[in-house]
């Protein structure tokens, strides 16, 4: 069965960087994208960008550009996202979801908690 | 980038009532939308994809409708369960963009 797991929760400290991992299982790796939603504490969802795990192309969406880089490692069938320079505001659950052509994103990571506290 | 908007933030029902959930979309992103629900502390699940096709496993009372610009998120007859939030979500183009929400409550 499909699976993305993801790591678990970090607390950083302001204008530092963290680093998510979700690792998927029970389909071909390559064959669906991989997007980034977050969600803030009472808050909707917001997406933040995809990556292409066959050639390992991206975007992202203006707002994190320049903080924010999504990797593949097609070895481990795993993705990253890291998002750096954090701020109190980026205090979210990040989840992971794949997706592949006109198709919607159907599976979901269960989420991991970043806090921003100082 | 395409805003979505849904509104109420919030609609109070019944359980046993008929339901719909709005969706606009600033500009027309065809049948590009797909519609979700979320429980607290879970992560989204997908209902209705290209706006009215039914997920695989998901019970009949949902429904989805429109295109273009305005869309809408029927449930026929509200069970326990599905007191929840709803997001609609256009997959037209990048970035992909969510409505704000809809929470489900019980009357």
């Amino acid at each position: 069965q499909v699976q993305l797991v993801q790591s678990g929760a970090e607390v950083k400290k302001p204008g530092a960087s963290v680093k998510v991992s979700c690792k998927a299982s029970g389909y071909t790796f390559t064959s669906y994208h991989m997007h980034w939603v977050r969600q803030a504490p009472g808050q909707g969802l917001e997406w933040m960008g995809v990556i292409n795990p066959s050639g390992g192309s991206t975007t992202y969406t203006q707002k994190f550009q320049g903080r924010v880089t999504m990797t593949r490692d097609t070895s481990t069938s795993t993705v990253y996202m890291e998002l750096s320079s954090l701020r109190d505001e980026d205090t979210a659950v990040y989840y992971c979801a794949r997706k592949r052509g006109t198709t919607p994103i159907d599976y979901w990571g269960q989420g991991t908690l970043v806090t921003v506290s100082s | 980038d395409i805003q979505m908007t849904q509104s109420p933030s919030t609609l109070s029902a019944s359980v046993g009532d008929r339901v719909t959930i709005p969706c606009r979309a600033s500009q027309s992103i065809s049948s590009w939308l797909a519609w979700y629900q979320q429980k607290p502390g879970k992560a989204p699940k997908l209902l209705i994809y290209k706006a009215s096709s039914l997920e695989s496993g998901v019970p009949s009372r949902f429904s989805g409708s429109g295109s273009g610009t305005e869309f809408t998120l029927t449930i026929s007859s509200l069970q326990p369960d599905d007191f929840a939030t709803y997001y609609c979500q256009q997959y037209n183009g990048y970035p992909y963009t969510f409505g704000q929400g809809t929470k489900l409550e019980i009357k």
